[in-house]
């Protein structure tokens, strides 16, 4: 068990929904971090927030966006859905940017 | 534009045998190297990780090699089981000043058979 919480763990919405994504990192750290797998794209960076404020930029649909809040949840909100935007959400939690960072078990999206 | 090049994206090894996965960076910055391995319906896990300033990393059965002038690093998985059966992603981030989000490989498959 990494520390980070993910929910929910499944869901299945219809194309043109909007869905939201919720992460609580571990317990200390600062940085929550997003990203996207894929089967042919792997891990994507999406998004880094650290404590309450975007930090760092990846590749980020317009669609998409994030919040970290002043506990330190974050959550990844994904609008306008269409069926390519199927995939494995992971959120991630780190003390110090740059190293080490702790995996959530992820969010499966399912868009039909 | 792919910072971090894997290869191969999928390796069948023998129980025993050694397994080899290798990755390729792009930015010199980078100081930061890990390898993750990820279970099916979990989230990638740790697994080693190294920095420039040493040539080689050991832990247990696992070793990554790292070659600054090549901008290449590797794992190897000696001793392969079938419980090492897992997808491997090698990543490379700036640590420090003006550091950055861990950039991942896309990943190889690796499953160790009887």
């Amino acid at each position: 068990d990494s520390g980070v919480t993910q929910t929910p763990k499944h869901l299945i919405t219809a194309t043109g929904q909007r869905v939201t994504l919720r992460c609580s990192p571990r317990s200390g750290d600062l940085s929550v971090y997003w990203y996207q797998q894929s089967l042919d794209q792997g891990l994507q960076f999406l998004i880094q927030y650290y404590n309450g404020e975007e930090r760092a930029k990846g590749n980020i649909l317009e669609r998409f966006s994030a919040q970290q809040f002043p506990d330190l949840h974050s959550e990844l909100n994904l609008s306008s859905l269409e069926l390519g935007d199927s995939a494995l959400y992971f959120c991630a939690s780190s003390e110090i940017s740059g190293n080490t960072i702790y995996f959530g078990e992820g969010s499966w999206l399912t868009v039909v | 534009q792919q910072q971090v090049k894997q290869s191969p994206q999928s390796l069948i090894v023998q129980k025993g045998g050694i397994s080899i996965i290798n990755c390729a960076y792009e930015n010199t910055a980078f100081d930061y190297f890990p390898w993750y391995q990820q279970f099916p319906g979990k989230g990638p896990a740790l697994l080693i990780a190294i920095r420039p300033d040493v040539s080689e990393k050991k832990e247990g059965r696992f070793t990554i090699s790292f070659n600054k002038s090549a901008k290449q690093f590797s794992l190897h998985i000696m001793d392969s089981q079938p419980g090492d059966s897992a997808t491997y992603f090698c990543a490379a981030s700036i640590s420090g000043e003006g550091n950055t989000p861990l950039v991942f490989g896309k990943g190889t498959r690796l499953s160790v058979i009887a």
